[in-house]
């Protein structure tokens, strides 16, 4: 399958600073990327659509100034948290999917922890 | 998309077939049920899709009821390293509406 990659892997940072996290598409184009946030013990729950090239569609609650999202190429996304919280702490992962292709390919995940 | 619901949990032997129910009773006719997993600490994982016929690829097969309101992921002999968290979703393919919802999902353990 489709390959996505995810840097970092892990992060720590301080309060009030802002964090950035990238995907890839390594091996396909990527028309649409995924945003999702899990929580210890949580399913995954989608924060953000984005396609290239256009604005992110932000699901309900999600902040967008807090949470930017950027899909500038067809094989990269990046997602910044902007003055992260402890309660931002949690695992990102982005997918990606390419035209015609039912399947969303998932990214290993990215654990951000904010002190 | 249609509600999924599953067990919260499963145990399987190793070497045995784990064969996973998931209900989708208000699915509609242009939803199909894809099935994913997710082992610790890892993105998710495609493993199947279908919508009226029962599919198998090299991981796994998916069977779906005639009336389409249930199906049952088998993995037909599962190793330790099958151990994760899997998602039954019915979602409508391609399109603009192309999101997965994700429920709770069914912790398999497979035992040595």
């Amino acid at each position: 399958g489709a390959v996505v990659s995810q840097h970092p892997s892990w992060v720590i940072c301080k309060s009030g600073t802002s964090v950035k996290i990238e995907c890839r598409s390594l091996d396909f184009q990527a028309t649409t990327m995924f945003w999702y946030r899990q929580f210890p013990k949580q399913s995954l729950m989608l924060m953000a659509t984005s396609n290239e090239g256009s604005k992110a569609t932000y699901e309900q609650g999600v902040e967008k100034d807090k949470f930017l999202i950027n899909h500038a190429s067809l094989t990269l996304s990046t997602l910044t948290v902007t003055s992260a919280h402890p309660e931002d702490s949690s695992f990102y992962i982005c997918s990606a999917s390419g035209t015609g292709v039912n399947e969303q390919f998932f990214g290993p995940g990215t654990r951000l922890t904010v002190l | 998309d249609a509600k999924t619901t599953q067990p919260t949990s499963m145990d399987c032997a190793e070497g045995r077939a784990a064969n996973l129910p998931c209900n989708h009773s208000t699915i509609s006719g242009n939803e199909y049920v894809y099935w994913y997993r997710q082992i610790h600490s890892q993105g998710p994982q495609y493993i199947i899709h279908g919508l009226k016929n029962n599919e198998t690829n090299e991981m796994a097969s998916l069977i779906i009821t005639e009336d389409r309101k249930s199906s049952t992921l088998i993995l037909p002999h599962a190793t330790l390293r099958d151990t994760a968290v899997y998602y039954c979703i019915a979602m409508i393919s391609g399109g603009s509406n192309y999101k997965l919802t994700f429920g709770k999902g069914t912790l398999l353990t497979v035992n040595p």
